[in-house]
């Protein structure tokens, strides 16, 4: 069973919209969090890393919360361009012991139209 | 600075037959890792390495071998291509806790 768990699967807005994707993970125990944005045929590229101490990083019009307690993160996109349909791909990592586990969510695939 | 390169971008096998993708990375990166990518799953690990000549299995190493005999180069190897190894194959590379950078990518097909 997939520890991170993302929503929507998909989505559509119009352009200029903002949009907030969800990623709810059970990984434990954390050490971080990552968003990553993959755009089609291509592999995926770095948007933000959070940590536990860590509530909100942000990356241009990008902006990562993250609520260990309730172990939940979002990703906010304002303004959107066209340019950012793509999958994005919410990934925890825990690290017990001195052994790193990464778990990649499945993605929510983002389509933004005219 | 080119980042992490795979080769090839694209390959079409028959069942059974072997080959090798090539993963380079020039950021002087230690740990470097492979990973396949199917439909509605998320990125499973197969294999990694956290250092030159070392070599650890991941997720779903099973059907797979890999080599870094240079620092700067990850081999993943297939001896026997299956249908189930039909997928997207990605490199990876970091140093540190951090930002891991990924290549574009290998679109294997086993028929």
């Amino acid at each position: 069973k997939n520890q991170v768990e993302q929503s929507p699967q998909s989505l559509i807005i119009l352009e200029g919209k903002n949009c907030t994707l969800q990623c709810n993970y059970t990984v434990s125990p954390f050490s971080n969090l990552r968003w990553y944005k993959q755009d089609t045929g291509r592999g995926p590229v770095s948007l933000t890393i959070m940590t536990f101490s860590e509530n909100t990083k942000s990356n241009g019009r990008y902006t990562a919360t993250l609520d260990a307690d309730t172990k939940q993160s979002s990703l906010h996109i304002t303004a959107s361009q066209l340019s950012d349909s793509a999958s994005y791909i919410c990934v925890v990592t825990s690290n017990s012991g001195g052994y790193q586990k990464v778990t990649f969510g499945i993605g929510t695939k983002l389509q933004v139209i005219p | 600075n080119a980042g992490v390169t795979q080769t090839p971008k694209f390959r079409v096998l028959k069942t059974g037959q072997s080959m090798t993708l090539l993963c380079a990375q020039d950021m002087n990166h230690e740990y470097m890792y492979w990973y396949r990518q199917d439909p509605g799953m998320g990125l499973r690990l197969i294999h990694y390495s956290v250092g030159e000549g070392t070599t650890a299995k991941g997720e779903v190493p099973d059907g797979y071998n890999v080599s870094r005999l240079k620092k700067q180069n990850f081999l993943l190897g297939l001896e026997s291509a299956a249908p189930s190894q039909t997928s997207v194959y990605f490199c990876a590379s970091r140093t540190g806790p951090r930002q891991a950078f990924f290549g574009q990518g290998t679109r294997l097909t086993v028929v």
